[in-house]
């Protein structure tokens, strides 16, 4: 069984730019979330991925998107990227609701926005 | 209503010491209350977590508390250990919250 995994580890961008980051959900698991964690702080909730539709969004623009893809895999698309975008993305995934079952978290994605 | 309050929010501890961190949720739908642990670099891990039906869990060197009529739930560390130095999230979801609510961390040191 293999775990959450995320790519690119890390990402440098500049102002403007778009950015998709990727992730594999562990094995069995077929809900995925998004979370930002700005350093110091504990990750917000992006938004979450049920059976390939979203469920749930938390307080992030429009500009913040994603994807689920059949075998659930999933990403996350930011546009128009801003230096607050800066943070560690992180990806977890679930059988079921994130709210209510265990999220196992990938080891994230190191975004930096210049 | 959607906060998760956690507190302290950095804590020094003896090896051999106990470890208390404490979190407080407003939300009463709340149902799940889970613990992770993270270390520089990495992504949260958990490590334990609770439901309201019951008042603690234990799960080895680590306990939650829960006391539903205040709203709040501790994490107890025993015999902490300098591996324990980390930083530790508590969290909040259940109800129609279909994600988890995050506490701002505590970044506990545990000196030899």
């Amino acid at each position: 069984e293999t775990g959450v995994t995320q790519s690119p580890t890390h990402l440098i961008k500049t102002r403007g730019q778009q950015v998709t980051l990727r992730c594999s959900s562990q094995s069995g698991h077929n809900t995925v979330s998004w979370y930002q964690q700005a350093l110091g702080q504990g990750p917000q909730f992006i938004f979450q991925y049920y059976r390939e539709e979203e469920n749930g969004r938390g307080n992030f623009p429009p500009r913040f998107s994603g994807l689920q893809f059949p075998n659930y895999s999933s990403e996350l698309n930011v546009n128009a990227l801003e230096l607050d975008d800066s943070a560690l993305y992180l990806c977890a995934s679930s059988t079921g609701l994130a709210g209510t079952n265990t999220q196992y978290f990938g080891p994230g994605t190191r975004l930096t926005v210049l | 209503q959607q906060q998760v309050k956690q507190s302290p929010q950095s804590l020094i501890v003896q090896k051999g010491g106990i470890s208390i961190i404490n979190c407080a949720y407003e939300n009463t739908a709340f149902d799940y209350f889970p613990w992770y642990q993270q270390f520089p670099g990495k992504g949260p891990a958990l490590l334990i977590a609770i439901r309201p039906d019951v008042s603690e869990k234990k799960e080895g060197r680590f306990t939650i508390s829960f006391n539903k009529s205040a709203k709040q739930f501790s994490l107890h560390i025993m015999d902490s250990q300098p591996g324990d130095s980390a930083t530790y999230f508590c969290a909040a979801g259940g109800g129609s919250q279909g994600n988890l609510i995050f506490g701002k961390g505590t970044k506990l040191s545990v000196k030899p």
